[in-house]
């Protein structure tokens, strides 16, 4: 079956700070790949996607590149900022598996100033 | 942008009581509905996956007739907590695809649900 790896957090930063999560996937088909961002208390939002090999998703600074032949889509950030803090959760969806998100254990990211 | 609105954003029951939570989609017709689980600090569990005039697929180990999942129409998913003890307590999220191509899913913003 389908199954993601992401790194276990905490993961404390200082502002400024490059940020790197690694994401790594199984799966039988052809996913799209996901990085969702949950703040304290509020649902899962969207940060980026990417539907192809070599595809990148990029959004508010972050980047995650899809990487077929590691089978990987680890999330990066040049300089966080405090407001960066929250759980990040690595995602794929397939379609073989009737498009249901499986997602990643989630890496809590704590930015200090 | 496609919207998810889910209600309550908390609730707290007696032991024993049924919660229902509903989830709106509110700018497009969400034919499927995801509808997870996530404890403290871990990771969400899809629980069952609701389809409009059908009959809802749990995945394996949810209980059926404890979380009863209803897709009335195509904008609207429910999931009732039937006989809540304080082991239900926990974060519950549903998620409505876009298109049929997995690129897309927009996610509800999440039940606290408590009980006592």
């Amino acid at each position: 079956g389908n199954s993601v790896t992401q790194m276990e957090g905490p993961v404390t930063l200082s502002e400024e700070a490059f940020l790197t999560i690694n994401c790594t996937y199984t799966a039988t088909g052809y996913p799209s790949l996901f990085w969702y961002v949950q703040y304290p208390g509020e649902g899962l939002q969207l940060l980026l996607k990417a539907t192809k090999a070599d595809d990148k998703g990029s959004n508010k600074g972050f980047e995650a590149t899809y990487r077929k032949e590691t089978t990987s889509f680890h999330l990066e950030k040049g300089s966080v900022q405090v407001s960066d803090s929250a759980v990040y959760f690595c995602a794929l969806s397939d379609r073989a598996a009737g498009n249901k998100l499986t997602f990643g254990g989630g890496t809590r990211v704590l930015v200090k100033p | 942008g496609a919207v998810v609105s889910q209600h309550p954003s908390r609730v707290i029951c007696k032991s024993g009581t049924s919660v229902k939570i509903e989830c709106r989609s509110l700018d497009f017709q969400a034919t499927t509905m995801f509808w997870y689980r996530q404890f403290p600090k871990q990771s969400l569990m899809l629980m069952a996956t609701s389809n409009e005039g059908s009959k809802a697929t749990y995945e394996q180990g949810v209980e059926k007739d404890k979380f009863l999942i209803n897709h009335a129409s195509l904008t609207l998913s429910t999931l009732t907590v039937t006989s809540a003890h304080p082991e239900d307590s926990s974060f519950y999220i549903c998620s409505a695809p876009q298109g049929d191509r997995g690129y897309g899913y927009t996610f509800g913003s999440g039940t606290r649900l408590t009980v006592v």
